[in-house]
C-alpha cells in the first residue's frame, strides 16, 4: 500500500474550515484514500473516502488532486469536538477484516476557542 | 442503531486471571475485527473473523482466543493474563472497506 505523509500537528480556530492535507505520491490506480480520526482515547472514526473524484458527506469534504499525489480533507465549520489526530489512509478498496489497519501518525488538529 | 457496542470500559487483571472482553454490532456486517492499541503506537490485528463460524489470526494473536457463533457478537478472551498484555482493545465491524469501532476497553493487568 502506499505511504502517506502528513503534518503532525494543525490548528484552526473554531468556526473556520479546517483544512488537513496529505501526500501519497506513489499511490496506485486502485487505491483510494481514506480519513479517519481519532478523538483522545475513543476507538477511531471513519469520516470519508474517495478514489479521483471529490467527495462530501455530512462530516466533511474530501479533494484529490487530478494527478491523485494529494488530498485535502475540509472540515467545513470547526467545532472544539473536532479536535483529535486525523489519519490519511491509502488503500485498495476491500474489506480489512483480515488486513492490517496501518495508521501511521496523522495529524493533530487542535480547534481553538 | 448501536453501531458497535463494547464491555466493559475499564478492567484490571492480575497476572494469570482470565477474561472475556464483549464485541457487539447491529450493522449485520460480516467482518468484524480485535485491535490492540498500545501508548502512541498504531492499531494492531489481534484477530478478525469474516463471518459466523469463520475465525482467523492477525497480527499479534498469542494469548488471545475468539468465537464467532452469531453475526452480532464476537467476544475476545485473555487465556491467561500477562503485562504485556496491558493496552487499550478495540473492535472493529466493517462494511466495503468502512471500519467502524466501538468505544474501546481499557485493560491494565498488574
Amino acid at each position: 500500500d502506499a505511504k502517506t505523509t502528513q503534518p503532525p500537528s494543525m490548528d484552526c480556530a473554531e468556526g473556520r474550515a479546517a483544512n488537513l492535507p496529505c501526500n501519497h505520491s506513489t499511490i496506485s490506480g486502485n487505491e483510494y484514500v481514506y480519513w479517519y480520526r481519532q478523538i483522545h482515547s475513543q476507538g477511531p472514526q471513519y469520516i470519508i473516502h474517495g478514489l479521483k473524484n471529490n467527495e462530501t458527506n455530512e462530516m466533511a469534504s474530501l479533494i484529490i488532486t487530478e494527478d491523485r499525489k494529494s488530498s485535502t480533507l475540509i472540515l467545513p465549520h470547526a467545532t472544539l469536538r473536532d479536535t483529535a489526530v486525523y489519519y490519511c489512509i491509502v488503500r485498495v478498496n476491500r474489506n480489512f477484516g483480515n488486513e492490517k489497519l496501518t495508521f501511521g501518525t496523522g495529524t493533530r488538529l487542535t480547534i481553538i476557542p | 442503531n448501536a453501531g458497535v457496542t463494547q464491555t466493559p470500559k475499564f478492567q484490571v487483571l492480575k497476572t494469570g486471571q482470565s477474561m472475556t472482553l464483549q464485541c457487539a454490532q447491529d450493522m449485520n456486517h460480516e467482518y468484524m475485527s480485535w485491535y490492540r492499541q498500545d501508548p502512541g503506537m498504531g492499531l494492531r490485528l489481534i484477530h478478525y473473523s469474516v463471518g459466523a463460524g469463520i475465525t482467523d489470526q492477525g497480527e499479534v494473536p498469542n494469548g488471545y482466543n475468539v468465537s464467532r457463533s452469531t453475526t452480532e457478537d464476537f467476544p475476545l478472551r485473555l487465556l491467561s493474563a500477562a503485562p504485556s498484555q496491558t493496552s487499550v482493545y478495540f473492535c472493529a465491524s466493517t462494511r466495503g472497506g468502512e471500519q467502524y469501532f466501538g468505544p474501546g476497553t481499557r485493560l491494565t493487568v498488574t
